[in-house]
Order: C-alpha cells, then structure tokens, then sequence
C-alpha cells in the first residue's frame, strides 16, 4: 500500500525566510503527487500536482515543488514566505497502476509565519 | 458559481442517533469522496463513489453509510455503530474518466461533534 510521510508536523519560518516542506512516499513506481493547502475551518485546496515530465512543477501563490525519483521526494518549497502563507500543508499520492483512484494523504504539515 | 456545498457546518449528535451529512456538487463530476480529518491525522478515506449507484468502502468505512442516488449528490450518514464521531468531515470530487492522476476538489466541511 502506498504511505506517505511528511517530515515535521509543524514548521516555522519568518516572513521573507524560504519555505520547505518536507514529503517522501513509498513506491515502487512512481505515483502521481499532489500538494494541497487547508486554511483553518476550511477544505483543501490544490498547490500543484506531478504526474509525467518536467520534475520541477510550479503551482500556485508562488510555490513550486521538485520530484526526485531518486530520492522518492516530492518536497514543496516557496522562496519568501508571507503572512497569507500560514496554512496546513498535505502531500498526497495516487497510484498510477490502480484502476480506481484513490488519494492517500501525509499527515499535514503546518506551517507558522513569524512576522 | 460552480463548486461543492457541505452542510451544515457543524452538527451536534446525541447518544444513539444517527446523523446524515450533506454534499452537492454543481461540477458534473462523476466521482465523489468522503474523507475524515483528525488533529494530526491528515485525511482518512471513508467511502467513495465513481458513478451513480455504485460506491466502495474506503480504509476507515465501519459506522458510516453512504448512497449515490443522483450524480450531484453523495450524502454520509453517522450512524450510532461509529463511537468516536467527533471530527471534520471533508466531501470532495473529481472528474473520474478512468485516470488516477485527476485532481480533487473539496467542500468546506463539516464540523460533527457529540454531546
């Protein structure tokens, strides 16, 4: 089964500091990747997802991430964090040779912005 | 505006009682998802639907019944056999079409709590 782990359920950067937020799975093949975002009380929203080509993808408000086969990572980063940016973070995967689609999610990593 | 409606945004349950939560979606989408959060968990798959009139049980099903009598509707009952109801509770939806690598978009959740 897929599984997929997020490194530090809590991060804190200072406003203007780089972001990086850490995801790993667990696959023999390579999965489809997704970054998702969740403000307080609400759903989720998506950042960027990976599926063929080009490892480095970009996504929304600013933030991009880069899958490393090698490394079986998927890690999400943004060069200059704002105050907006604080949120909880999810890595999540689906499993490209399975017929029915199903997300398996990290268990979220958030994100504090320091002024 | 297209998207997907939850509701209510809280709910209270009683010992004993089940209770049914709502999710529409106005994006012609085929498949429909019901995922639960806890603090620090991320999301647990608890049904899921691909087209009307079929769904399966997702990793966490036991207490939980769906029905997916109309494509724009994938409503989730509580029911009194689920012990530990208290969480947020998160409908998505994707456009099926077969491929695993389609996004999913999500309500605003609904907050279910006992008293």
């Amino acid at each position: 089964a897929q599984s997929v782990t997020q490194l530090g359920s809590h991060v804190s950067v200072s406003e203007g500091a780089l972001v990086l937020l850490r995801c790993n799975y667990s696959s023999s093949v390579p999965p489809y990747l997704f970054w998702y975002v969740q403000y307080p009380n609400q759903g989720l929203q998506l950042l960027l997802k990976y599926t063929t080509g080009a490892t480095l993808v970009k996504g929304i408000n600013g933030f991009e991430a880069e899958f490393k086969k090698s490394e079986t990572s998927f890690h999400l980063t943004k060069p200059s964090a704002h105050m907006s940016d604080a949120a909880e973070y999810f890595c999540a995967v689906s499993d490209r040779e399975r017929s029915n689609y199903k997300l398996t999610f990290g268990k979220g990593t958030l994100l504090t912005v320091n002024p | 505006d297209g998207g997907i409606t939850q509701s209510p945004k809280y709910l209270f349950r009683k010992e004993g009682q089940n209770v049914t939560l709502s999710c529409e979606q106005n994006l012609n989408h085929d498949a429909m998802y019901w995922y639960r959060q806890d603090p620090g968990q991320g999301l647990r798959l608890i049904y899921y639907s691909q087209i009307v009139n079929d769904f399966q049980k997702g990793d966490i099903a036991e207490g939980y019944s769906v029905s997916r009598e109309k494509k724009e509707s994938f409503p989730l009952t509580v029911t009194s056999a689920q012990k530990n109801p208290t969480a947020f509770y998160l409908c998505a939806s994707s456009p099926w079409g077969g491929q695993t690598n389609n996004i999913q978009y999500f309500g605003a959740g609904t907050r279910l709590s006992v008293l």
